[in-house]
């Protein structure tokens, strides 16, 4: 099963901050790349599945770039508040199919 | 409200037995997935179903079965039991493979004493 990367594992920032995570996938046979949005006691909810590359998506204050040729995805969240405090996910189809997801990005924002 | 239902939400049982997850897919969706996630780990991929048929498998153990049947609705069977299967078990739906995005059920809490 191949290897999904995020980084930070973890992040505190303070309410009004801009922040970015950074997800690393496999460059050969792209085929999509997803974020979710995971919230304690909830179930994951995707963000944006991306195709493209240089695709830009945006959902509110969140947004997020890909580069396929080198493998790796950015989401932004600008003027963080504490409701964003949340797991984020990126997740890479195997073969095209089997969503494999990374171990994810923990933010926390403190009002 | 994803439209992903899975039963039951809870379960408690001992080592050595077998239990039956059952997953209903949102309507539409042909594709049903399922995940563990143990203690401080992220979503592990078991398996992947789509239209019936099994599409991909990651490292779910032998003990482990699953099969998606005709109307869709999926179940994951887990037998033996252990202490160490105690974990979250996911399932989620898409329409397409992997460029759908996945919808995800509540979960179900299996606890293995």
């Amino acid at each position: 099963i191949l290897n999904v990367e995020q980084s930070p594992q973890s992040l505190h920032v303070q309410e009004g901050d801009s922040t970015n995570f950074t997800c690393s996938f496999p460059s050969s046979n792209f085929y999509a790349l997803h974020w979710y949005r995971w919230e304690t006691a909830k179930s994951p909810e995707a963000l944006f599945v991306m195709t493209l590359n240089g695709d830009e998506k945006k959902k509110g204050r969140i947004s997020a770039t890909l580069n396929t040729k080198e493998g790796y995805s950015y989401l932004y969240i600008k003027g963080s508040q504490p409701e964003d405090s949340a797991t984020y996910l990126c997740a890479f189809p195997q073969a095209g199919t089997a969503l494999i997801f990374g171990k994810g990005t923990t933010l926390s924002v403190s009002s | 409200d994803s439209g992903v239902t899975q039963t039951p939400k809870h379960l408690i049982t001992a080592t050595g037995q077998r239990v039956t997850l059952r997953c209903s897919p949102r309507s539409g969706d042909l594709s049903v997935y399922w995940y563990q996630q143990s203690l401080d780990q992220g979503l592990q991929f078991l398996i992947q179903y789509y239209n019936g048929e099994e599409r991909a498998k990651g490292n779910i153990l032998e003990r482990f079965s699953a099969q998606q049947f005709p109307d869709l609705h999926s179940e994951l069977n887990l037998s033996s039991l252990e202490l160490g299967d105690s974990a979250l078990y996911f399932c989620a739906s898409s329409l397409l493979g992997g460029t759908g995005e996945l919808f995800f059920g509540e979960g179900s809490r299996l606890t293995v004493l």
